[in-house]
């Protein structure tokens, strides 16, 4: 396993448009969380998930964006309408929720650099 | 709500020297988590070390260490010996218990002159 996979690593794309982006976790990592960092800034948490199940959103997450897991294996984050204030560094972390109830430390992703024009 | 707070925008240190960044965070939650990651320039966030909140002893990793002060709720990382390879922006972060949301500072840069 090489790690938290991100796809695309970067995206410009017109105002208006809608884009997705991908993230492939660790394959036992039952948590998936997402996070969007601009220039200078720590990221924000968005949103996670426990196997298929979101479990939080941030109220950062208005309603043009969207998450799934689908099978509990990869995750989208779909943006419709983009705006220019979207743009920012979208990251993927995942964990290890246990049965114990313990919680292994979140591995990052790359990232998806994402450009509004 | 939980705030973490970096006061340091940027910091430099000489190579081989020891610098000490600084985090405050703020809680009414006993059970706790702290972290410091390390992100470099379009790479991927890593993990640099971790503190359990109910653990009295500074966690150590290498030559990076921490100075958790509960009481005054701070959260220095301390890098000795530093590297070139240290360079990069570093955030500390805290996470609540279990619930693996992490809550992130704003982040330092850290430049190493060689």
């Amino acid at each position: 396993d090489t790690g938290v996979s991100q796809d695309p690593r970067h995206k410009i794309t017109k105002r208006g448009q809608n884009v997705t982006f991908r993230c492939d976790p660790i394959s036992e990592h039952n948590r998936l969380y997402w996070y969007r960092q601009t220039l200078g800034q720590g990221p924000e948490f968005l949103t996670y998930f426990q196997n298929e199940a979101q479990l939080e959103k941030s109220r950062l997450l208005s309603d043009r964006f969207s998450a799934e897991r689908p099978k509990g294996s990869f995750s989208t984050l779909e943006i419709q309408r983009t705006e220019q204030g979207d743009s920012a560094m979208y990251l993927c972390a995942s964990s290890l929720a246990q049965w114990t109830g313990g919680v292994t430390e979140a591995f990052f992703g790359q990232g998806t650099r994402l450009t509004v024009v | 709500a939980q705030t973490v707070t970096q006061s340091q925008p940027e910091m430099s240190v000489q190579e081989a020297e020891t610098v000490t960044l600084s985090c405050t965070y703020d809680t009414s939650e006993s059970d706790y988590y702290l972290f410091w990651y390390k992100q470099p320039p379009s790479r991927q966030m890593i993990l640099v070390i971790r503190q359990e909140a109910y653990k009295q002893q500074n966690a150590t990793e290498n030559r990076f260490s921490v100075n958790f002060q509960k009481a005054a709720k701070s959260f220095s990382l301390k890098i000795s010996d530093s590297q070139l390879g240290d360079a990069a922006m570093y955030f500390c972060a805290y996470r609540r218990g279990a619930h693996n949301k992490l809550v992130f500072g704003a982040g330092t840069i850290l430049r190493v002159k060689s």
